[in-house]
């Protein structure tokens, strides 16, 4: 099974900043095998990227995706009132699809 | 506009069998295009990666869920349910369904259902 650790937990930032999450792998995968999601309160998650930086339909280009090997990470250019929430990393390079636990975007 | 809707008892008693169904509007789940899944989320918690079903009735399930797991489908009716059996606290979730191409590089789970809170208490 392929471990994805995300950090930090909980990120504080304030609207307009610059916001930066990681998603590690326990072993290598291909870049083409992550995908990223949006989840807010209440509500399913939400595709953002996919194939690690490939946005979805509908996806404002604020939002970008990067990495190889085992370091991915997702990047909010200028966070909105409404980025405020938890993103999910996901692989789906292995027969065993996993997500990271999760990091929470706050209001600081 | 693919849509997918949750539906099934909000409570089940420990041991007892969950069962779940996912009613889908806007594609035919008889599609060799997609998997058909089961997502979960324990309350305050991470996603779990459940099972899928492809047209076919072919299934692969989470090995964490074990026997316990059956996943099936209707082609009739355009849902697919679930059924975990012998359930204990640890079940309670909220439960997604969810598409998934079949494409290897295409592995992302959209679009999702609204979910579905069950509880495992007695």
């Amino acid at each position: 099974e392929i471990v994805l650790t995300q950090s930090p937990g909980t990120l504080s930032l304030s609207p307009g900043e610059r916001a930066t999450l990681s998603c590690r792998a326990s072993q290598s995968v291909s870049s083409t095998y992550v995908a990223w999601y949006q989840q807010k309160p209440g509500q399913a998650p939400r595709l953002l990227i996919y194939g690690s930086s490939s946005r979805a339909t509908g996806i404002p280009d604020r939002f970008s995706g990067s990495g190889s090997g085992t370091d991915f990470t997702l990047t909010i250019s200028r966070l909105e009132p409404e980025d405020f929430a938890v993103y999910y990393c996901q692989q789906y390079g292995s027969s065993l699809w996993t997500f990271g636990q999760g990091t929470k975007v706050e209001i600081k | 506009q693919v849509q997918l809707q949750e539906s099934g008892p909000g409570l089940v008693k420990p041991s007892q069998t969950l069962s779940l169904t996912c009613s889908v509007s806007g594609d035919s789940i008889s599609s060799a295009d997609y998997y058909w899944n089961w997502i979960r989320q324990p309350p305050g918690k991470g996603l779990e990666w459940v099972g899928y079903i492809y047209f076919n009735g072919n299934t692969y399930y989470n090995p964490s869920l074990g026997s316990r797991l059956t996943i099936s489908l209707d082609t009739a009716k355009n849902h697919f349910s679930l059924r975990l059996s012998s359930v204990t606290a640890a079940d309670t979730a909220v439960y997604y369904c969810a598409r998934r191409f079949v494409t290897p590089t295409k592995g992302w789970f959209d679009p999702w259902g609204q979910g579905t809170l069950v509880t495992v208490s007695s």
